[in-house]
């Protein structure tokens, strides 16, 4: 099946320091990754779809500017957090679609294993 | 907009008993659905998935049916194990576009 995976699985970082997290599909080719910020047990919040060759479409109250993203690849698109504070502190998850190919469609979001990012 | 609504939980079962888990949508148009699941610490796991009215998606003896007429697309286990243990989450997909979460629903499963 189609995997994704993320690097690091936790990183801490001191406050004001930027982190950059790796998202790579390891089996097939992503024209458009999603990034996800997940808060302890609540559900996942879409932070910004990533394209391929384009700029990232970020959701309404998304910093463009603070959480940076670079989709360089067919299979690797990257989330740094700039200058992070205590409250970026959180588990990011990213997904790679996976569109599939011939007649049949897949057209399925696979996930990541998640970052923990913690700022101390 | 497109909204996914799952019952509140945690749900906590014994062994080997039923398990439902629903799930309501409201779409604009023919949306595929996604049951997908979160073990602790970690990220999410595609479960099951259905792309057209009345499909059943199923794996590892869960199963889920496209309901158009009601919106739902219910998740289902004759008989859960402690491995089960998670939170599952229903989404929703148009055209290939950005998921649509429901909340989550934490499953708790005692020996």
């Amino acid at each position: 099946g189609a995997v994704v995976s993320q690097h690091p699985s936790w990183v801490i970082c001191k406050s004001g320091t930027s982190v950059k997290i790796e998202c790579r599909s390891l089996d097939f080719q992503a024209t458009t990754m999603f990034w996800y910020r997940q808060f302890p047990k609540q559900s996942l919040m879409l932070m910004a779809t990533s394209n391929e060759g384009s700029k990232a479409t970020y959701e309404q109250g998304v910093e463009k500017d603070k959480f940076l993203i670079n989709h360089a690849s067919l299979t690797l698109s990257t989330l740094t957090v700039t200058s992070a504070h205590p409250e970026d502190s959180s588990f990011y998850i990213c997904s790679a679609r996976d569109v599939g190919t011939g007649t049949g469609s897949t057209d399925t979001q696979y996930f990541g294993p998640g970052t923990r990012l913690t700022v101390l | 907009g497109n909204s996914v609504t799952q019952m509140e939980g945690p749900v906590t079962l014994s062994e080997e008993a039923f398990l439902t888990i629903n799930c309501t949508y409201t779409a604009t148009g023919y949306p595929s659905l996604f049951w997908y699941v979160q073990y602790p610490g970690e990220g999410l796991q595609l479960l099951l998935k259905a792309t057209k009215a009345d499909d059943k998606g199923s794996n590892k003896g869960f199963e889920a049916t496209y309901r158009k007429e009601t919106t739902s697309f219910h998740l289902e286990k004759g008989s859960v194990q402690v491995s089960d243990s998670a939170v599952y989450f229903c989404a929703l997909s148009e055209y290939g576009n950005k998921l649509v979460f429901g909340a989550g629903t934490i499953l708790r499963v005692k020996s």
